[in-house]
């Protein structure tokens, strides 16, 4: 079945230790993101990828990078965790950016920072 | 940039009741209003989405309306299951922009 994989799906990390997540797609879509989601909080974007197009949000911390070596994966790179850094990871894709359309979830990573 | 604003943040009702949630959106350029479901520990799933083109759009059970004029956008949840039992959210965006979620809806759903 086409999906959004992400791995691992549990992570824990210590604080200031670097941590990568990372998202696979078989859905060929054009659009990634990446959403840090924190207990009874809507999803929060981080950034996307237009294709190779990165997109950052304003209010983004540096500590969090994202690379997108190709269409299929795409990784998030925590520099430095802090304890506030502890949430769901969520990545998802769409089909295009020309036009909106559905986002497909992935299952998520839950980031434990100790 | 856009603002979505979602109520009420929890909802009780009982089994076989009417569930109405609405949120407001302030860009009049958006046009896509998808309503996402998530369950405890799970991902988001999208359960319904309407166009601005359209005024209303009915799944089953489910249902969207959408107020252009008064930027405001509900979800109908008619004959409540427990399995309706989720966290809902709702969101805005207008094509080559990313979603911009609402706050969430927590919505309970007793026997």
């Amino acid at each position: 079945d086409a999906m959004v994989i992400q791995n691992p799906r549990y992570q824990v990390t210590q604080f200031g230790k670097p941590v990568t997540l990372s998202c696979s797609q078989t859905l060929n879509h054009n659009v990634m993101y990446w959403y840090q989601q924190k207990s009874s909080q809507a999803p929060k974007l981080l950034f996307h990828y237009y294709d190779k197009d990165f997109n950052n949000e304003a209010d983004t911390p540096d500590n969090f990078q994202s690379r997108r070596p190709n269409t299929s994966f795409c990784f998030l790179d925590i520099r430095s965790p802090g304890l506030g850094d502890a949430a769901m990871y969520l990545c998802a894709t769409s089909r295009d950016r020309r036009a909106e359309g559905e986002q497909y979830f992935g299952p998520g990573t839950r980031l434990t920072v100790t | 940039g856009e603002n979505v604003e979602q109520h009420p943040s929890t909802l009780s009702v009982q089994e076989g009741d009417s569930a109405v949630i609405k949120c407001t959106y302030s860009d009049s350029a958006s046009n896509y209003f998808p309503w996402y479901k998530q369950e405890l520990g799970k991902r988001p799933q999208l359960i319904i989405d309407i166009r601005s083109n359209v005024g209303e759009k009915k799944d089953q059970r489910i249902a969207v309306t959408l107020n252009k004029t008064a930027k405001h956008f509900s979800l109908h949840i008619t004959e409540t299951q427990p399995e309706d039992s989720a966290v809902y959210f709702c969101a805005a965006a207008q094509a080559g922009t990313a979603l911009i979620f609402g706050k969430g809806t927590t919505l309970s759903v007793s026997s």
